[in-house]
């Protein structure tokens, strides 16, 4: 079945960096992309960034913009999601999505379909 | 770029049925949704993606008692014969050029 496993809690002190995978399962990893998205305490839930597992390309949302970088390892089916410069209130679950694109005659559009369990990453001095 | 309008919270009793509603942003009234559902504690979990005719597609195992429908800018998601499990946050979710949008969710409380 298709599936996505991320890996364990962390903690990291402010000013620290953390990267998060995604290893995928089940399905054609090149085939789709991988968003990444978080939450914080009592929130909504906060897109972060979208690459394409087939050739790499990214778009991060303008906040994060020079502090997260998204790469992933084909050879592994595993995404991965590096923050620097970590701060209190990145203390959040982050979570990966894949991405399908669905397209009809003179349109297309991606949406998630499938979510990892998330990853927990607390902030504290 | 759209945006999404959510309620934030909703109301039924076990059995009854609800409607939420996901509003685009003006200038995007044809655009694609999809529906997420998180229940307590959890990852969020795809429910279906809804286009503007009303037509929409469900994920793996998502229960019939999920349907959804479109009117003009408004998307929205039917629960019938509501469970206690379908206590949980609602949201929805598009795309516009490489870029995701969330609604803030909708709180439903099974009374």
């Amino acid at each position: 079945q298709v599936q996505l496993v991320q890996s364990g809690a962390e903690v990291k002190k402010p000013g620290a960096s953390v990267k998060v995978s995604c290893k995928a399962s089940g399905y054609t990893f090149t085939s789709y992309g991988i968003s990444w998205v978080r939450q914080a305490p009592g929130q909504g839930l906060e897109w972060m960034g979208w690459i394409s597992a087939y050739n790499g390309n990214t778009n991060y949302a303008q906040k994060l913009q020079g502090r997260v970088t998204m790469t992933t390892d084909t050879s592994t089916s595993t995404a991965y999601m590096e923050l620097r410069s970590l701060r209190s209130d990145d203390t959040a679950v982050y979570y990966c999505a894949r991405v399908t694109m669905v397209r009809g005659v003179t349109w297309y559009y991606y949406y998630m379909d499938v979510w990892g369990k998330g990853t927990t990453v607390t902030v504290s001095s | 770029q759209p945006v999404l309008t959510q309620s934030s919270s909703a109301s039924a009793s076990l059995g009854s049925s609800v409607k939420l509603t996901c509003t685009l942003s003006s200038g995007h009234s044809s655009y694609i949704i999809a529906w997420h559902q998180q229940q307590p504690g959890k990852a969020p979990r795809y429910l279906m993606k809804l286009e503007g005719s009303g037509s929409y597609n469900k994920g793996s195992g998502v229960p019939d008692r999920f349907s959804g429908s479109s009117s003009g800018a408004d998307r929205y998601l039917t629960i019938s014969n509501l469970q206690s499990e379908d206590e949980a946050d609602y949201y929805c979710e598009t795309w516009d050029s490489n870029t995701w949008v969330f609604g803030g969710g909708t709180k439903l409380t099974v009374l």
